[in-house]
């Protein structure tokens, strides 16, 4: 049972606009949520973090929003650069576990 | 940042021969590691937890006599795929984190394997 769900596979967005990156999880036990940036026959490199205790947390041109009670996050990115073309994946865990839960990712493409 | 280095980052063996992969922490020390594998356009998938001093806790599924995880030192862990299949082949990728609340878990670039 997937308990994270990125339900869009793919988003394209022109250079210098927002990209928003949507992910659902199950387990309202999950209280740590990150976000992962992967190119191909890479592994992933981590981005952006949010603990249940916040709603917002911003780093540059990311952001990233938690909804607890629609148990939902999303990534904004903003502007979208080329560069930013890469497969991305939310995770959840708790707090202190170790068992990390990923999305199916989403594969955005920023068009320049 | 913390650094996870993995080697190496492909491989290519014939069917029945074994291949180890390293994964280490460099700048931190990792009591626990986790080893994923990826197909193409899937998620990642948690196969094992290696622990440091003890043995590794297998995800269903996954068979341990196969794949053979060594926890060496709070650095290093180990992945060998023993007997390899075609059906094998996949992208391999370690992970650890760093022995902090809310540390995020830092990936490897990964082990592209090819069992011809």
């Amino acid at each position: 049972d997937q308990q994270v769900k990125q339900n869009s596979p793919s988003l394209s967005v022109q250079e210098g606009r927002i990209s928003i990156l949507n992910c659902d999880y199950t387990n309202s036990m999950f209280d740590y949520f990150l976000w992962y940036k992967k190119y191909p026959a890479e592994g992933p490199t981590f981005l952006i973090s949010i603990s249940s205790i916040k709603d917002k947390n911003e780093d540059g041109r990311f952001t990233v929003f938690l909804n607890k009670s629609a148990k939902h996050l999303s990534l904004h990115i903003v502007p979208s650069q080329p560069g930013d073309s890469a497969v991305y994946f939310c995770a959840a865990s708790g707090y202190t576990g170790n068992q990390f839960y990923f999305g199916t990712g989403t594969s955005l493409t920023v068009i320049p | 940042g913390a650094v996870v280095s993995q080697h190496p980052s492909w491989v290519i063996c014939k069917s029945g021969t074994s291949v180890k992969i390293e994964c280490r922490s460099l700048d931190f020390q990792a009591t626990t590691m986790f080893w994923y594998r990826q197909f193409p356009k899937q998620s990642l998938m948690l196969m094992a937890t290696s622990n440091e001093g003890s043995k590794a806790t297998y995800e269903q599924g996954v068979e341990k006599d196969k794949f053979l995880i060594n926890h060496a030192s709070l650095t290093l862990s180990t992945l060998t795929v023993t007997s390899a299949h075609p059906e094998d082949s996949s992208f391999y990728i370690c992970s650890a984190r760093p022995v902090l609340n809310n540390s995020p878990l830092h990936f490897g670039n990964g082990t592209r394997l090819t069992v011809t």
